[in-house]
């Protein structure tokens, strides 16, 4: 049974960095992309990035020079680090699987403030 | 970036009836390789998105036949029929052909 399970602090302040961490199950890392996106009242939702099954990542330009996505394959965990965090960040952040979105994960509330 | 537009914004449908949303893109979806990477998204309330239909036409694993989609290049469509209590939410399309992917502003399904 697949299973995404996001992790990570509800409160980050402005200017911080913010990781989160995406936890699988039932399937490998090595075998699908996974794939990063966020829900924001402001754009609704948008692709973040993905780490790819050879673990090469590609970024959405919007976040390129912030985001990062990583992965540790023995403990079927994928990363996300965002530094610089605005208020505008403040949304729900998910992983999910493959390029088709097959799986998400339950989701977790980030909120950007002082 | 490839603008994914879809219309209506919300609509409305008696139980039993059947709806089509319509989703169209900017750019011809149609990838290098041949095949068009266009999906469609439910999010039920309080819910993540879930996968219903992917390339098109694809139903994903366990998804009721009561869902199609169709279309081609720019213009698709996903039509539910017979509709159900539970199929109540915003439906997204999103497409995988042009990086960056990029997703519909979605389109909610009240029930009568």
């Amino acid at each position: 049974q697949v299973q995404l399970k996001e992790t990570g602090p509800g409160l980050v302040q402005p200017t911080q960095t913010l990781s989160i961490t995406c936890t699988v199950s039932g399937f490998s890392l090595t075998s699908y992309y996974m794939q990063w996106v966020r829900q924001t009242p402001g754009k609704g939702l948008e692709w973040m990035g993905f780490i790819r099954s050879g673990g090469s990542t590609e970024y959405n330009s919007e976040f390129k020079s912030r985001l990062s996505i990583s992965r540790d394959t023995s403990k079927n965990q994928v990363f996300l680090k965002m530094n610089s965090l605005k208020t505008e960040d403040t949304g729900v952040y998910y992983c999910a699987s493959n390029k088709d979105f097959d799986y998400w994960g339950q989701g977790v509330m980030v909120t950007v403030s002082s | 970036d490839v603008v994914m537009t879809q219309t209506p914004v919300s609509m409305s449908v008696s139980l039993g009836g059947q709806v089509s949303i319509s989703c169209r893109s900017s750019q011809s979806l149609v990838h290098n390789n041949g095949n068009t990477y266009l999906s469609w998204y439910i999010q039920k309330p309080s819910q993540s998105p879930q996968l219903l239909i992917y390339k098109v036409s694809n139903r994903f694993s366990g998804i009721s036949d009561r869902f199609s989609g169709s279309g081609s290049g720019t213009d698709f469509t996903l039509k539910i029929s017979r509709v159900e209590p539970d199929d109540l939410g915003v439906y997204y399309c999103g497409q995988g052909t042009q990086y960056p992917l990029t997703f519909g502003s979605g389109t909610k399904l009240e029930i009568k």
